[in-house]
């Protein structure tokens, strides 16, 4: 069964840089129309999505955040880091790391970790 | 603002059928397939329909999805108090490349 979770700090300073990592198991992001993905959701409003890397190693970004995203993968590890430069308390939000289908039955999040909230206050 | 747009919240009684819209353009719901989240609040979103019309393995058939033009549905029928939640609508948006995801409905079982 496919699981993910995500790890990283819960309180960051403004300017830092925030690193967080999914780390997976029940599938392989080596495997042909796999994907994982990065959406954040501030308190009470709606998921953003931030970031995606394929199994092939293509990395699609947020336009919006595209300047402050880093995606990458260790397939080996079974995990995915994802780094933000220049944090804003406008980046609080719960952290969520999500399996993409990306195949003939179309495109979309499958499996979501639990999500971890990071909050950006000095 | 949200790309797609969805009616902020909605409400039924027990055994209704509700229906949830989401409204787009022509460069994501118009060309794009579209998928629904369910989210529990504390919880993560689950994925609830995929490819417009799809249940996952373990949704029940009480819950229904359709897509026509630039617009998409969520139709929930026999509606239970278990229904109450957080339904998002989402579509990949070929002119911003982007993956956009409505405002959300906040549905509530009277």
């Amino acid at each position: 069964q496919i699981t993910l979770k995500e790890s990283g700090p819960t309180l960051v300073k403004p300017t830092q840089t925030l690193t967080l990592t999914c780390s997976f198991s029940g599938f392989s992001l080596t495997t042909t129309g796999v994907g994982v993905g990065w959406i954040r959701q501030p308190p009470g409003k709606a998921p953003e999505w931030l970031a995606l890397i394929y199994w092939d190693d293509d990395k699609r970004y947020s336009p919006s955040l595209n300047t402050r995203l880093t995606i990458t993968k260790d397939a080996s590890k079974n995990q995915v880091v994802l780094t933000m430069t220049n944090m804003d308390p406008l980046d609080t939000a719960t952290y969520y790391c999500a399996h993409y289908y990306y195949g003939y039955r179309g495109r979309f999040f499958d499996y979501w970790g639990q999500g971890t909230l990071v909050t950006v206050s000095s | 603002q949200s790309v797609l747009t969805q009616p902020p919240s909605a409400s039924g009684t027990p055994g209704q059928r509700v229906t949830i819209s989401c409204s787009g353009s022509s460069s994501n719901i118009g060309s794009n397939s579209v998928n629904w989240y369910q989210q529990i609040p504390g919880t993560a979103p689950k994925l609830l329909i995929y490819t417009n019309d799809q249940r996952p393995s373990g949704v029940p058939d009480r819950f229904s999805g359709s897509r026509s033009g630039t617009s998409a549905s969520l139709a929930i029928s026999g509606l239970q108090s278990e229904d109450e939640a957080d339904y998002y609508c989402a579509a990949w948006d070929d002119s911003l490349d982007d993956v956009v995801f409505g405002g959300g409905t906040k549905l509530t079982v009277l």
